[in-house]
């Protein structure tokens, strides 16, 4: 099946920094990459999400890429702000053996963004 | 709009014993998942139902079911407690693409079994 690595495990940047999250997928298959934001005592919530059919795509501050070749895909974030502070995840969606397409995640990734 | 509601939002059961969590998705979407999330393992996919039916199940024993309603509405339950099923299990909801469109996941039902 699918296996997602994501680096680093926790970060730490100063506020006004970038952060770059970083992850590979192992199934050629997959077809859709979102990455969520998890808040302390939330569920997780979509940020952006990409399709194997673009390379990159921007949303104000965040930005995601993605190599196909590779396999890997990264979440830029810009100009970060304390309220980033957050635990990341990306995911990616492969068609299964039932026709529909099931998500596995990364471990995640910690981000903490200090005044 | 109402979110996706999960009850009970905490549980403590004792190894052996049997429990149920209960998800109710947006309005309109017929699409319910299951995950469970540890620390060390992240997010782990168990199940996902649409329309009553079962369309995908990740690697768990047989311990852990689900099933879902005509309105929706979506349960899951794991027999015979362990104590590595101590874990946050999150419900998602979409409109019915499945994993290839946003989920909407609730805030979780934290269960610890001692």
């Amino acid at each position: 099946g699918e296996n997602v690595e994501q680096h680093p495990s926790t970060l730490s940047v100063q506020e006004g920094d970038s952060a770059v999250i970083k992850c590979t997928y192992s199934d050629s298959a997959s077809n859709y990459f979102p990455w969520y934001k998890q808040e302390l005592g939330k569920g997780p919530q979509l940020i952006i999400d990409i399709r194997s059919n673009v390379g990159e795509k921007k949303d104000q501050r965040i930005a995601v890429t993605l190599n196909k070749t590779a396999k890997h895909f990264s979440l830029h974030i810009t100009e970060t702000q304390p309220e980033d502070s957050a635990v990341y995840f990306c995911a990616a969606s492969n068609p299964r053996n039932s026709g529909y397409s099931t998500l596995t995640f990364g471990k995640g990734t910690m981000l903490l963004v200090s005044p | 709009k109402a979110g996706v509601t999960q009850t009970p939002r905490y549980l403590i059961k004792t190894r052996g014993q049997q429990v149920t969590l209960s998800c109710s998705p947006i309005s309109g979407h017929r699409s319910v998942s299951w995950y469970q999330q540890t620390p060390g393992q992240g997010l782990q996919f168990l199940f996902e139902y649409f329309s009553e039916t079962q369309r995908n199940k990740g690697n768990f024993p047989g311990r852990f079911s689900g099933r879902q309603f005509s309105n929706s509405r979506s349960e899951m339950n794991v027999s015979t407690l362990e104590l590595g099923d101590s874990a946050l299990y999150l419900c998602a909801s979409s409109a019915g693409q499945g994993a290839t469109g946003e989920l909407f996941f609730g805030e979780g039902s934290r269960l610890t079994v001692l």
